[in-house]
């Protein structure tokens, strides 16, 4: 069974700092993993996703993630976030051949000026 | 290009009375799809999914329902509504191409009353 832990319920930080959400998981098969945006009252949108290949996977607004085979995490960070990215952040794993997604608990991040 | 959506946007019920949940997908054929449930702080709980018309697979054992009446309409429907149904309903969709994660529709808010 596949299981996905974000290990910050809340993350607030300043404007212009950098930030980690991380996201750990626990599989026996080969997955994909995925990170998705919510914003309030919003459906999820997808940011990133690692399907195999480079470790390191990058968004179009600044974020990246960091598949980590040995830790089991693909952990999200951004350089420097603004207001618009406070969001909630749900790290997500699907096995490879699998119908099924199996999300985190998600993150809030709260970006504050 | 495809599009998704989902009906209503908030609905308040009181205990006892039944429900109907309705999501659609336009622009594309035969998609998978998806119904969760998103309740505070605990992420996301796969309902029901669909990979085609009638064929329905259920996740949690509970009161609610779904249907695929159509091949781009996915419907949640409970007979009577208890306050713990109360929650942010989320359809999704994809093409069982599990790379590219799923689409999210814009979410129904449920509150039992």
């Amino acid at each position: 069974a596949q299981s996905v832990t974000q290990l910050d319920s809340q993350v607030p930080v300043f404007e212009e700092a950098p930030v980690e959400l991380r996201c750990n998981y626990s599989s026996s098969v080969s997955v994909y993993l995925f990170w998705y945006v919510q914003y309030p009252n919003q459906g999820l949108q997808l940011l990133l996703k690692y399907l195999s290949g480079s470790t390191l996977v990058e968004s179009i607004n600044g974020f990246e993630a960091e598949f980590n085979k040995s830790q089991t995490s693909f952990h999200l960070r951004k350089p420097s976030v603004h207001i618009s990215d406070t969001a909630e952040y749900f790290c997500a794993v699907s096995n490879t051949g699998g119908f099924k997604t199996i999300f985190g608990a998600g993150t809030r991040l709260f970006v504050k000026a | 290009s495809q599009t998704i959506h989902q009906w209503p946007a908030t609905l308040v019920q009181p205990v006892g009375s039944p429900l109907s949940l309705e999501c659609t997908v336009e622009g594309t054929s035969n998609p998978n799809l998806y119904w969760y449930r998103q309740a505070a702080g605990r992420g996301l709980q796969l309902l029901f999914y669909s990979v085609g018309i009638g064929q329905i697979s259920s996740e949690v054992p509970q009161n609610l329902s779904a249907s695929r009446p159509q091949d781009r309409q996915f419907i949640l429907s409970s007979k009577k509504l208890l306050l713990s149904d109360s929650g942010f309903y989320l359809c999704a969709w994809n093409l069982g191409v599990f790379e590219d994660g799923y689409t999210f529709g814009s979410g129904t808010r449920l509150t039992v009353v």
